[in-house]
């Protein structure tokens, strides 16, 4: 079974709104969080990396203020597009990760967001 | 539900030895299959893809042929090099209520030494 639960799997909201995105561990705690954004026939981009209890390490070119992310504890990280437009509908996935020293990454099903 | 399963390693290889990763999946209809790598401290890139039984999908001197009947995707290279070393992720992508969801297997690390 799952072992990353992402929520909601899909979302439907106006522009100017703010959309958060759940990613949770369910069984085991996650040092590290990652969140991915996939535009339609290309590959992901990683947009951030994570950390329990410490700042998200933001990819060049991504917003800090747009995309905010939390991760607060141990199995809980979240993604909040701050006053979305439609150019930031997209597919967004998370991962978490065990322990930094493995490689393993759990995957969420992924949101799908479309702004209107 | 739609899933993929590869190895989890780490595999431990010599510089110029062979290489295979294991990746089978399940799904349902025909999705698109993926190989993505991850280099220590970067995000992942797309490696290879084949979108339909048969192709064969290569770069770098990576090679993996999508195969209906075992569903499987295994990745080929046949001279590894210190620099492939990295975790692999294999994927899938598949319609959902018409837009292309990605599953992915959970990466194998290779660690390459000289």
């Amino acid at each position: 079974g799952a072992v990353v639960s992402q929520h909601p799997s899909w979302v439907i909201c106006k522009s100017g709104t703010s959309v958060k995105i759940e990613c949770r561990s369910l069984d085991f705690q996650a040092t590290t969080m990652f969140w991915y954004r996939q535009f339609p026939k290309q590959s992901l981009m990683l947009m951030a990396t994570s950390n329990e209890g410490s700042k998200a390490t933001y990819e060049q070119g991504v917003e800090k203020d747009k995309f905010l992310i939390n991760h607060a504890s141990l199995t809980l990280s979240t993604l909040t597009v701050t006053s979305a437009h439609p150019e930031d509908s997209s597919f967004y996935i998370c991962s978490a990760r065990r322990d930094r020293a493995l490689s393993a990454q759990h995957f969420g099903d992924g949101t799908r967001l479309s702004i209107l | 539900g739609d899933s993929v399963t590869q190895m989890e390693g780490p595999v431990t290889l010599s510089e110029e030895a062979f290489l295979t990763i294991n990746c089978t999946y399940t799904a349902t209809g025909y999705p698109s299959l993926f190989w993505y790598v991850q280099y220590p401290g970067e995000g992942l890139q797309l490696l290879l893809k084949a979108t339909k039984a048969d192709d064969k999908g290569s770069n770098k001197g990576f090679e993996a042929t999508y195969r209906k009947e075992t569903t499987s995707f295994h990745l080929e290279k046949g001279s590894v090099q210190v620099s492939d070393s990295a975790v692999y992720f294999c994927a899938l992508t598949a319609n959902s209520g018409g837009y292309q969801k990605v599953t992915f297997g959970i990466g194998t690390k290779l660690q390459v030494i000289p």
